[in-house]
């Protein structure tokens, strides 16, 4: 089953700008991930964020959780063509800590 | 470190017909996740081990799949017989586990892209 709904599922832009993309999900969550997939590749993990924190850096990268609207918003500031790739978070809840993933936000970089 | 590794890359066979994917996880992952990916979609668990149990396999089709990790390394998963549906990346994961690391974040392998004709 998947709770995390990415939005928008594609998304076009120029090489320098820079590309939001937000995660919306269902239940309470102990953590949010994002992680990045290049074409034909396996997914790599890129930031967590937990459920007592509302924001996280690492890099260009900036993550945004809001925990009474259930979302999260995933920031790549000054985009490369390198950046290119399928994006998709992970809910984790619940004692079991099952990651539940989104279908995917599909960015384009254009150089 | 190799990270996690799977085999074969790319695998081509007729309906009916078995298949097998071999997943070696990063050393001293307790946990390991098979998952399907079909073409612009978010992965599916199949299954996860912790070691050599099995915790997780609801979503697993145990008609006609199957897997194993012996010795709580690497694992395997089968398919047999396949179906023409069963056409998908299989990818295969592994992470410490929430209770050694506090979350569960996953490395990923590249996948085993699986055609069924």
């Amino acid at each position: 089953s998947q709770q995390g709904e990415e939005d928008p599922q594609a998304l076009s832009i120029q090489e320098g700008e820079n590309a939001t993309m937000n995660c919306s999900y269902k239940t309470s969550i102990n953590n949010l991930q994002w992680y990045r997939q290049n074409s034909g590749r396996g997914l790599v993990h890129l930031i967590l964020i937990r459920s007592n924190e509302r924001e996280k850096h690492s890099g260009r990268l900036r993550v945004t959780l809001d925990t009474s609207k259930k979302s999260s918003s995933l920031l790549i500031t000054a985009s490369r063509a390198a950046d290119t790739a399928s994006y998709f978070c992970a809910t984790s809840a619940g004692n079991n800590r099952k990651l539940i993933w989104g279908l995917g936000t599909s960015l384009a970089v254009n150089p | 470190e190799a990270g996690v590794v799977q085999s074969p890359r790319y695998k081509i066979i007729e309906k009916k017909q078995p298949v097998a994917f071999w997943c070696n996880p990063i050393s001293g992952h307790n946990t390991l996740y098979w998952y399907l990916q079909n073409l612009g979609q978010g992965p599916e668990l199949l299954i996860r081990y912790e070691n050599e149990e099995a915790v997780d396999d609801s979503q697993l089709p145990k008609d006609r799949f199957s897997a194993e990790r012996l010795k709580g390394v690497d694992s395997t998963l089968k398919i047999q017989p396949a179906e023409l549906g069963d056409s998908a990346v299989y990818l295969c994961a592994s992470s410490l586990g929430y209770y050694r690391s506090g979350a569960n974040v996953l490395t990923f392998g590249a996948g085993s892209r699986l055609t069924v004709l």
